[in-house]
This record gives C-alpha cells, sequence and structure tokens, in this order.
C-alpha cells in the first residue's frame, strides 16, 4: 500500500520560472494538504483540497500560488513566477476523512536560483 | 489561535540513554489533538505518536511516550534507550478536534535537532 507519493523531490528553477509540484495520496484517500517548511522552521499549512474543491486556503499567499486536485490525477501545486523567497520544503499530506491522521509525503525541496 | 513552542534547538543524549524533548502549547479549544513528528535528514515526515486532550492516560508508541500535562500546557516527548537512528529533527504539533473548526490544521513548533552520540 503506497503512501503519499510527491514528485519531484528536488526541483531547481530560476526566478521567474513556474514550479509544479506533484502530490498523490494515499488510496482511499480523498483530502489532500499542503504545508510548507522554511529553513529552520517548522511547517506551515497552506492549503487543505478535496477532489475538484479547495476548502481552505488561508495559508496560500494571495498571489502566484494556486492549488488543485482534479477528478482523476495527482493534486497540483503551481507556484508562477517564483521567487528566491520561495525556495523551501513543500509537503502534501492526506487524510481518509477530514480530522483523520494525516500521512505526509517526503516532500519536495524548491530551490530558486 | 493555536500555538507551539519549542524551547530547545539543540539536543545531545548518550546512546541507550533517555531523553525528553519538550514542548509547550496555547490554546482556547477545549478539544485539541497533539502530535510529534521526526524528520530525518532525508526530509521526510514520519508520524510518531498522538495525544488526544480528553485521554486519560499518556500515550505510548513503542520507545515513545508522551508527558502531557495538561494544567500545564505541555506535552513532551520521551525517547527511552535511545539509539543513534533517533538523531534527527522533531517537531510538535497540535490540531483543533472540535467539530465545527478548522479540525484538519496542524500548528508545528520550530522543531528540536537531536543528536545520539556513541
Amino acid at each position: 500500500n503506497a503512501g503519499v507519493m510527491q514528485n519531484p523531490r528536488h526541483l531547481v528553477r530560476r526566478r521567474g520560472q513556474e514550479a509544479r509540484l506533484r502530490c498523490s495520496p494515499m488510496k482511499g484517500h480523498s483530502h489532500v494538504y499542503w504545508y510548507r517548511q522554511l529553513p529552520e522552521e517548522g511547517l506551515k499549512f497552506m492549503v487543505y483540497l478535496q477532489k475538484e474543491n479547495i476548502i481552505d486556503e488561508s495559508g496560500m499567499p494571495k498571489e502566484r500560488f494556486s492549488a488543485e486536485f482534479p477528478k482523476e490525477g495527482p493534486s497540483i501545486l503551481r507556484i508562477q513566477q517564483v521567487v528566491r523567497g520561495d525556495s523551501a520544503a513543500y509537503f502534501c499530506a492526506s487524510s481518509r476523512e477530514t480530522g483523520e491522521k494525516l500521512f505526509f509525503g517526503s516532500g519536495t525541496q524548491l530551490s530558486v536560483l | 489561535a493555536q500555538k507551539i513552542t519549542q524551547t530547545q534547538p539543540g539536543m545531545f543524549v548518550q546512546e541507550k540513554e533517555a531523553v525528553t524533548l519538550d514542548c509547550t502549547y496555547d490554546t482556547s479549544d477545549p478539544s485539541y489533538g497533539l502530535f510529534w513528528y521526526k524528520q530525518p535528514s532525508s526530509g521526510e515526515m514520519i508520524f510518531l505518536i498522538y495525544q488526544g486532550s480528553y485521554d486519560q492516560q499518556n500515550a505510548t508508541e513503542g520507545r515513545y511516550s508522551l508527558n502531557f500535562q495538561k494544567a500545564r500546557k505541555s506535552a513532551n516527548l520521551v525517547i527511552s534507550a535511545s539509539q543513534l537512528g533517533d538523531s534527527a529533527m522533531y517537531f510538535c504539533a497540535m490540531r483543533d478536534n472540535g467539530s465545527g473548526g478548522s479540525n484538519y490544521k496542524l500548528t508545528f513548533g520550530k522543531g528540536t535537532l537531536l543528536t545520539v552520540n556513541p
């Protein structure tokens, strides 16, 4: 039973490019959460999605960031026109139902040059 | 708003000894959950242990136990018989468990870097 799968593991982008981070939740899980970890910090909540719906995006910057979880396929976190301050580890987690235990993926380390 | 405080940026322990990692929290929610996660140098987040605010007994999972002191708002992690593989960052986190709120959102502390010496 595969866990939460994130890819790529490492992503390097130049300033101004777009970054697309993918997350496939655990089998049977329809709730997906994205967290960001800045250097020497704990994880911070960004967005919570269910299939085809954004439930809570209160932790996501209003500009340049977007997230989706389509009916088919993985959840995507998209960062347009990346800046150096976007360099961080981005973690995806999933749960079967809201309020249940979260299972985390291994994260995507984004480096912006 | 919820807040997690981990006051120990780094801790050292000798192999086979026990170590306590501190965590204090602040919340106005009557029902909440407390979590500990381990993050090794490879980066993944590994769930270790969970304590509910209404649980009568302290949680235990193998060598991990959670020293939950509700009145003091502390949820310290105790690792017994430390092993070299325990060297990692450890994060304390909490979540509102109420029915009408953001019971899906974890708030994390800044973490404690544990180093186990041979």
